[in-house]
């Protein structure tokens, strides 16, 4: 089975923090992606990864940087945390085949409050 | 006007039911369509994928697509309170590997 995992399930950090979230699949995927998801907001795309040392942002990038220096892993980061970055932090991976049915696997996800 | 648009619900269902999800997207060119579900506090998993016109059937769940009207739509049969979660429909686009998220729909299904 596929398996994406994530740093932490909980994170409470104060304003003006560095925040780093970890993202770690098993299943050798090229892609990677990172996603936030608020009520009413549903999920958007953050960043992106294809290739190690690859990336591209997605629709609302400001405000993080991605790190991408293995495979496997996926780093988002919140170089200075604000009370607006208040969400729930999903990270997905999938693999890039012939198929169009490139089903993307989610992490649990990190609930990250920012006081 | 939102790339991909679903009623928020709650749509309420009595267990055994047919529950109908409905979703709209505004890239005529969109090539693969998604149905996720996602559980209260849980990430989203995917629950089937459709790419052709037509109905696409896998045991209680049928994807169907018309791509001429620009909509996709998602049967449960035989509701089951365990069915009882937010659907995501989610869409890719031409020429990108971004999947875009619709805001989901809450399904609840009473006994």
């Amino acid at each position: 089975d596929v398996k994406v995992t994530q740093s932490s399930r909980y994170l409470v950090k104060r304003t003006g923090e560095k925040v780093f979230l970890e993202c770690v699949q098993d299943m050798d995927h090229e892609n990677m992606f990172w996603y936030r998801q608020d009520p009413g907001l549903g999920l958007r795309l953050i960043y992106f990864s294809y290739d190690v040392k690859m990336k591209e942002k997605g629709d609302i990038p400001e405000g993080y940087s991605v790190s991408r220096e293995k495979k496997e892993r996926f780093s988002l980061i919140l170089e200075s945390a604000s009370t607006n970055q208040t969400s729930m932090y999903l990270c997905a991976s999938s693999f890039v085949g012939a198929s169009l049915s490139d089903e993307q696997f989610f992490g649990p996800g990190t609930r990250l409050t920012v006081l | 006007q939102k790339e991909v648009e679903q009623n928020s619900g709650p749509l309420s269902v009595p267990e055994g039911a047919i529950a109908s999800l409905n979703c709209t997207y505004s890239d005529r060119g969109s090539q693969s369509f998604f149905w996720y579900r996602q559980y209260s506090g849980k990430s989203p998993e995917l629950i089937m994928f459709i790419y052709s016109n037509g109905d696409k059937e896998d045991g209680r769940f049928t994807a169907q697509l018309n791509k001429a009207s620009q909509y996709v739509s998602l049967l449960i049969r035989d509701s089951q309170p365990s069915d009882s979660a937010t659907y995501l429909c989610a869409v890719i686009p031409v020429n990108t590997d971004k999947l875009i998220f619709g805001t989901g729909t809450r399904l609840q299904v009473f006994p």
